[in-house]
């Protein structure tokens, strides 16, 4: 069966301080990658996709970017964190069917910045 | 751009009612339309997926329609429980960005005993 994995679960950090927050997959291959933000009272947003190794999407300008160094492993990243970087960080995988898919999302890494 | 939209942003109801939460959605070229369950904390677990030449899908006690011309969804849950209290979220897949997901904002269901 597949898993995603997301780490650390929880992270506070200062304003002006670098960003590494990880995502893997297991039990799939090639999947389609994604980075969510969820902030309070701004719903879900999309951040980045990746259709394959080396291929990122970005849907937002921001202070972020993310990376995808291997098949099933997703980065986000930032040099410089601000203030508004805080929020609840999802990473998701779907693989592409010809029915459709669905996104399985990971357990997601809390943010603070302070 | 799409826009997804839910109602209600909270409902409380008495354990036992049927109850149906809905989102409605601007750009009708989508996909398919997928519902998600949130816990507090948690990350998302799919509900339903329809498939935009679909009608609706049933899971247990839960049952999605959609209506893409209209640009709604509902989401049926019979017989609430306690255990369903969560925040449910609704999302479309454009036709055009496939397998990227518009959220609308959530509705937060509380069940009481």
């Amino acid at each position: 069966s597949q898993t995603i994995h997301q780490w650390p679960a929880t992270l506070v950090q200062p304003v002006g301080s670098p960003l590494s927050l990880e995502c893997t997959v297991e039990g799939t291959s090639n999947p389609n990658l994604y980075w969510y933000r969820q902030a309070a009272g701004r719903g879900l947003q999309l951040l980045f996709y990746s259709v394959g190794i080396g291929q990122i999407s970005s849907e937002v300008p921001q202070n972020l970017s993310a990376s995808r160094p291997q098949d099933r492993q997703f980065i986000l990243s930032s040099k410089k964190l601000l203030l508004s970087d805080s929020g609840f960080y999802l990473c998701a995988w779907s693989v592409s069917l010809a029915g459709g898919e669905t996104q399985y999302f990971g357990p997601g890494t809390r943010l603070l910045v302070l | 751009k799409q826009e997804v939209t839910q109602i209600p942003a909270a409902l409380s109801v008495p354990e036992g009612e049927n109850l149906v939460l809905n989102c409605s959605f601007t750009d009708s070229a989508i996909y398919n339309l997928q519902w998600f369950r949130q816990d507090p904390g948690k990350g998302l677990t799919s509900l339903l997926l329809i498939q935009s030449s679909q009608r609706e899908q049933t899971s247990g006690r839960l049952n999605a329609s959609l209506d893409k011309s209209s640009g709604r969804s509902t989401l049926y849950i019979a017989a609430s429980q306690p255990g369903d209290s969560a925040t449910y979220l609704c999302a479309v897949s454009q036709s055009t960005s496939y397998g990227k997901l518009t959220f609308g904002q959530g509705t937060i269901l509380t069940v009481h005993p």
